[in-house]
C-alpha cells in the first residue's frame, strides 16, 4: 500500500547541519518532494527530485535519493533559527488519478540557538 | 507567475450552521485542484480533487462537498457543520501530474 514514513521531531543547534528522513513504498512515483510549513502558513515547495536522480543540491538544500531502499533524504546545510518548520516529504505514484500526492506525517524541526 | 488565493483567513462558525470556503487561482489554465484538511495533529488529509470544471472527486466521506464553478475557482461547503470540522484547510492546485503549491490556508473553529 501506499505510505511515506518520516521521524516526528528533530532537534539541532543553529550552525549545525540538519538531516531529515523519509522512507516510502512506492516504487512507481516519479517525483520526491520535500514542502516546508511554518506556524499557520500553507506549505511551501521546497524542492523535488526526478526519480532517477541520486542528489539534487540548490543552495543550503541537499536532496538524496536511494532508490533500492526507497529512502529520501533533505540535508540542510548550516541550520538557522529560521529553518524551525514541519518538513514534509511526498511522493506521487504514477497510478494516482488526478496528480495526488502522498505526503509523510512530518518533520518538526526546531533550531536552538 | 501563478498565485493562489483562500478565504476568510479565519472562520469561527457555532455547529450546524453552513460553510463555504474559497479558492481561486491565477496565472494559469485549467490546473488540477485540491482541498486538504490538517487537524490538529499534522497529517495531511486529502477531502476533494478536481482536474475540470465540474469535476469532483471526494476521498472520504463526509459532511463536506466541493464545487468548482469556474476553471480555477473552487469552493468547500458544507449545510450543517460538525464539532470535529474544526481545522486547517488548505487548497493546492498543480498544472501537471507533479508538484502542487499551496495557498494560505482558512482555520476554521467551530464551536
Amino acid at each position: 500500500g501506499e505510505d511515506v514514513e518520516q521521524s516526528l521531531f528533530l532537534s539541532v543547534r543553529e550552525g549545525d547541519s540538519s538531516v531529515i528522513n523519509c522512507t516510502y513504498t512506492d516504487s512507481s512515483s516519479t517525483y520526491l518532494y520535500w514542502y516546508k510549513q511554518e506556524p499557520g502558513a500553507g506549505l511551501q515547495l521546497l524542492t523535488y527530485i526526478f526519480s532517477n536522480m541520486d542528489m539534487k543540491q540548490d543552495q543550503r538544500l541537499t536532496v538524496l535519493l536511494n532508490k533500492k531502499d526507497k529512502h529520501l533524504s533533505l540535508r540542510i546545510a548550516d541550520t538557522q533559527t529560521g529553518d524551525s518548520a514541519i518538513y514534509f516529504c511526498a511522493e506521487n505514484p504514477i497510478y494516482n488519478q488526478g496528480g495526488k500526492l502522498i505526503f509523510g506525517q512530518g518533520t518538526e524541526l526546531s533550531v536552538k540557538p | 507567475s501563478q498565485t493562489i488565493h483562500q478565504w476568510p483567513a479565519t472562520l469561527v462558525q457555532p455547529v450546524g450552521s453552513p460553510l463555504s470556503l474559497e479558492c481561486t487561482v491565477e496565472g494559469t489554465s485549467n490546473p488540477n485542484l485540491y482541498w486538504y484538511r490538517q487537524a490538529a495533529g499534522r497529517g495531511l488529509q486529502l477531502l476533494f480533487y478536481s482536474v475540470g470544471i465540474g469535476q469532483i472527486s471526494s476521498e472520504v466521506p463526509q459532511n463536506l462537498s466541493a464545487s468548482r464553478p469556474q476553471d480555477r475557482q473552487f469552493i468547500l461547503s458544507s449545510k450543517k457543520l460538525l464539532l470535529s470540522d474544526s481545522g486547517f484547510y488548505l487548497c493546492a492546485w498543480s498544472e501537471t501530474q507533479y508538484e502542487q503549491y499551496f495557498g494560505p490556508g482558512t482555520r476554521l473553529t467551530v464551536t
